[in-house]
């Protein structure tokens, strides 16, 4: 069947980095997309990648290995506010709703 | 621009009753989506909309789950009869399909508890 895994938890110190892990396998791919949703709250988008490689966006990079099936959403110089779920998202075709959610991984950021 | 809103953003059902969830998109936006979001299951798609034309409705949901988009800037969901299992939040989404990064906007969501 087709998946879209995290691990369920993270744990960082604040003023370093975290690397939240997202390992997919479907029968398509049309862009992988994450996001941050704080307790509460609504996702919100972060980034989006489509191409193998890192995509450095400052306090958050994306990197993307499609033959593998695996991206990462790495944060630098964590911040307590960074404590939040990071959603992964893959889009298995051109059909807009043709999306699978990850089930999110929780980072906790310490201080 | 307002973003995604959703009415109630509490709601609290008795087993059997019939309630309706409101969501208005983004202006401009041609996509809408449902989901249910739970912390076993996380993100379901429970109905998507584009150009107000029902293109997915979720499948296991079609039984007690409608949901309507009568005009381009007001969607709902009706959920009838309610069930406990039926507890979660139920988050609203819009989006522009412009063929490039594809960035769903979410509404802040309706937690509903069924009893």
């Amino acid at each position: 069947g087709q998946g879209v895994e995290q691990p369920a938890k993270l744990m960082s110190v604040e003023g370093t980095f975290a690397r939240v892990n997202c390992t997919y396998s479907t029968s398509g791919f049309n862009g992988l997309s994450w996001y941050q949703q704080r307790e509460g709250q609504a996702p919100v988008f972060l980034s989006y990648v489509v191409l193998d490689g890192l995509k450095d966006s400052g306090h958050f990079s994306t990197f993307l290995s499609r033959s593998n099936g695996y991206s990462y959403l790495l944060l630098t110089e964590l911040q307590i506010k960074d404590s939040a779920s990071y959603l992964c998202a893959v889009r298995i075709d051109t059909n807009a709703y043709k999306v699978i959610f990850g089930k999110g991984t929780h980072l906790h950021v310490l201080p | 621009d307002a973003g995604v809103t959703q009415t109630p953003r509490h709601e609290v059902a008795e087993k059997g009753q019939t309630i309706i969830l409101k969501c208005e998109p983004v202006s401009g936006h041609n996509d809408l989506f449902w989901y249910r979001q739970t912390k076993i299951q996380g993100l379901e798609l429970l109905s998507y909309f584009r150009s107000k034309s029902l293109m997915e409705d979720g499948g296991a949901f079609k039984d007690r789950f409608k949901a309507e988009m009568l005009n381009s800037s007001f969607s709902t969901l009706k959920i009838q009869p309610t069930e406990p299992k039926d507890s979660a939040v139920y988050l609203c989404a819009s989006s522009y399909d412009w063929g490039g990064a594809y960035e769903q906007y979410f509404g802040p969501g309706t937690r509903l508890t069924v009893l």
